[in-house]
This record gives C-alpha cells, structure tokens and sequence, in this order.
C-alpha cells in the first residue's frame, strides 16, 4: 500500500530563516511525486512535480528534491506569505492518477 | 488561466438529506477525480473518471454516486447524509491520467 509521511507537522520560522520540509515515500512505482500549497478553507495549489531520483525544481524562494525514498521542500528566505499548509503526495502503483497525500506540513513565517 | 470549477461553494443539509456537488474540468483535461478532505485531514480520494468512464474508487461509500458528462463536467451525488460527511470536496481535473492535478476551490458541505 502507498504510504507518504511528511515532517515536520507544524513549521515556525522567522522571515528570512531558510529549511526544510520532509516527504518520505513507500509505494511499489513511483510514477510522480506532486508538491501542493493550501491555503486555509482553499484547495491545494499545484507547485511541482518530481519524476525521477535526482530530479529538482524551482520556483521563486522553493526548490523541490527527489531520492528513491524522499522528497524536500526548500525555503530559501521565507518572507509571511509563504505561510501555509504544504502537502505532498505520490501517483504510485494505480495507472489512474489517484493521489495519496501525507498530512501536510503547516508553515507559520513570521515577520 | 481557466482554472477548476466547482458549485456550489457551501451547501448546508440536514441528516438524511440528498446533495449534488458540481465540477467543470479546465478546458481539455479528460480526467476527473473527486477528493474529500475532514477539518485537519489531508484530502481523501473518492472517485476518477477518465473519458466519461469510472477508472478508480476510493473510499466512497455506496451512499455516493458519480459520473462524467460529455461535456466533461461531473457531478457528486451523495445521499442520506450524515454528520460525518461534513467536510471540503475537492475535484481536481489533469490532462491525461498521471498528469499534474489541479485542485478547484472546493464545496464545503454542513451536515446538521
């Protein structure tokens, strides 16, 4: 069975305090690993998407990597409106696309 | 950018009462799929739908039904409610099975 867990649970960092978010993997066939925002009462917000071990991507103060069994989320100089809910999830074993979500990291930056 | 549409955006029913959720895909994304996400959850995922075709079930209890229209659009039908069914529904459209998912703003449904 699929399985993501992302750490920490809650995140609170002061504007400009780069880190790290954790999302580690167990599926049988990574076909993607997706990285979202949401905003509270809002849906997730696509950020990117990670195919294969070694791969990065980035946007702005985020970068996203990928190993065999975890991915990370890079904040570079967090600045309040990067607080949110960060959920990663995986396409593995099912070819229809359905994603399994870990509970998410909330991220509080403050001023 | 068109973006993922959903009606309505609240919906209060009572127990035992029958609702619709509604989504409209982005333009030329055939797949759909339905997600449901409890206070404090991550999102669940219910149903997809690949060319007006069911294609995966989740955890969707046999109260719920859905289908995909042919102009794409997909409808949640959910019946005899029940207090645990309050939650945000999320559909989510991609292009392709596998491709990236976008997520709609969601229908946040109160059951009373």
């Amino acid at each position: 069975e699929d399985q993501v867990t992302q750490s920490p649970e809650a995140l609170r960092l002061q504007e400009g305090e780069s880190s790290s978010l954790n999302c580690s993997y167990t599926v049988s066939g990574l076909r993607g690993l997706f990285w979202y925002r949401q905003d509270p009462g809002k849906g997730p917000e696509f950020l990117f998407t990670l195919y294969s071990a070694g791969e990065e991507k980035e946007k702005e103060r985020l970068k996203a990597t990928l190993t065999k069994k975890e991915s990370f989320l890079h904040i570079t100089a967090p600045k309040p409106e990067d607080s949110a809910t960060y959920l990663c999830a995986v396409h593995g074993s099912s070819n229809t696309g359905k994603l399994i979500f870990g509970q998410g990291t909330t991220l509080q930056v403050k001023p | 950018a068109a973006g993922v549409i959903q009606s309505p955006r609240h919906l209060i029913k009572e127990k035992r009462e029958t609702a619709t959720l509604k989504c409209y895909p982005i333009p030329r994304h055939d797949t759909v799929y339905w997600y449901q996400q409890g206070p404090g959850q991550d999102p669940q995922f219910l149903i997809s739908f690949y060319e007006k075709m069911q294609s995966d079930k989740g955890s969707i209890p046999d109260r719920f039904s859905a289908q995909q229209f042919s102009d794409y659009h997909s409808e949640l039908n959910m019946s005899s409610l029940e207090l645990g069914d309050s939650a945000l529904y999320f559909c989510a459209s991609s292009r392709l099975a596998g491709g990236e998912q976008y997520f709609g703003p969601g229908t946040r449904l109160t059951v009373t």
